[in-house]
C-alpha cells in the first residue's frame, strides 16, 4: 500500500523567511510524485510532477526536489500570497491504478 | 490549458434524496477521470476511477451502488450520490488525467455537499 507522510503539519513563517516542506513516501514503483497547492474551499492547484530521483523543478519562489524516499518543496523568500496548504501525492505502478495517494498536507502561513 | 470544472459548487439536500455532480475537462479530452472525497482537515481520499465507455473502478470501502459514476464522453464524468445521508456530507473533488504521457492530474474546484 502506498503511503505519504508530510511534515510539518503546520508552518508559520515571516515574509522573506525561506524554509522547506518534507514529503516522505513508500510506493511500489514510483510513476510520479506530485505537489499541489490547495486554498481553503478549493480544489488542488497543480505545481510540479517529479518522476525520478535527482530531478528538480522550479516555479517562481518554489523548488521541488526528489530522492528515492522523500521530496522537498523549498520556498524562497515567501510572500503572504504563498499561504496555503501544500499537498504531496504519489502515483505507483502497483495494480495498474492511476489514482493518487495524498499526504495530509502542510498548512503554510506567511506573515507580513 | 488543462482546466477542469465542476457543477454545482454547492449543494444542500434532504436526507434520502439523490444528488448529481458533474465534472468536465474544458480544454482537453480525458479518457480517465477520478473522484476524491475530502473531509474537514483531512487529505483527499480516492473514491473511484472513471473510464470513458466502461465501468468505474471503486476503491475498497466505497459502495458502488451508493456512488454511481458515469463517464459518457471524453469530457464529462458524473457522480451521483444516491439516497444521501448526513454522513455523506463532504467536499467532493474530481480530477482528469492529462493526455497520455503526461500522467499529471488536474483537479476541479470541488463540490461542497451538505445533507440535512
Amino acid at each position: 500500500e502506498d503511503q505519504v507522510t508530510q511534515s510539518p503539519e503546520a508552518l508559520r513563517l515571516q515574509e522573506g523567511e525561506s524554509s522547506s516542506l518534507n514529503c516522505s513516501y513508500t510506493v511500489s514503483g514510483l510513476r510520479g510524485l506530485f505537489w499541489y497547492r490547495q486554498d481553503p474551499g478549493k480544489g488542488p492547484e497543480f505545481l510540479f510532477t517529479l518522476y525520478s530521483a535527482g530531478e528538480e523543478k522550479e516555479k517562481e519562489r518554489l523548488k521541488a526536489t526528489l530522492t528515492k524516499k522523500e521530496s522537498f518543496l523549498h520556498i524562497t523568500a515567501p510572500k503572504p500570497e504563498d499561504s496555503a496548504t501544500y499537498l504531496c501525492a504519489v502515483q505507483g505502478r502497483g495494480g495498474g491504478a492511476d489514482g493518487l495517494t495524498f499526504g495530509k498536507g502542510t498548512h503554510l502561513i506567511i506573515q507580513p | 490549458g488543462a482546466v477542469v470544472s465542476q457543477h454545482p459548487s454547492w449543494v444542500i439536500c434532504k436526507s434520502g434524496t439523490s444528488v448529481k455532480i458533474e465534472c468536465r475537462s474544458l480544454d482537453f479530452q480525458a479518457t480517465t477521470m477520478f473522484w476524491y472525497r475530502q473531509f474537514p482537515k483531512q487529505s483527499l481520499m480516492l473514491m473511484a476511477t472513471s473510464n470513458e465507455g466502461s465501468k468505474a473502478t471503486y476503491e475498497q470501502g466505497v459502495e458502488k451502488d451508493k456512488f454511481l459514476i458515469n463517464h459518457a464522453s471524453l469530457t464529462l464524468s458524473t457522480l451521483t450520490v444516491t439516497s444521501a445521508h448526513p454522513e455523506d456530507s463532504s467536499f467532493y473533488i474530481c480530477s482528469a488525467m492529462a493526455p497520455r504521457g503526461a500522467e499529471t492530474q488536474y483537479f476541479g474546484p470541488g463540490t461542497r455537499l451538505l445533507v440535512l
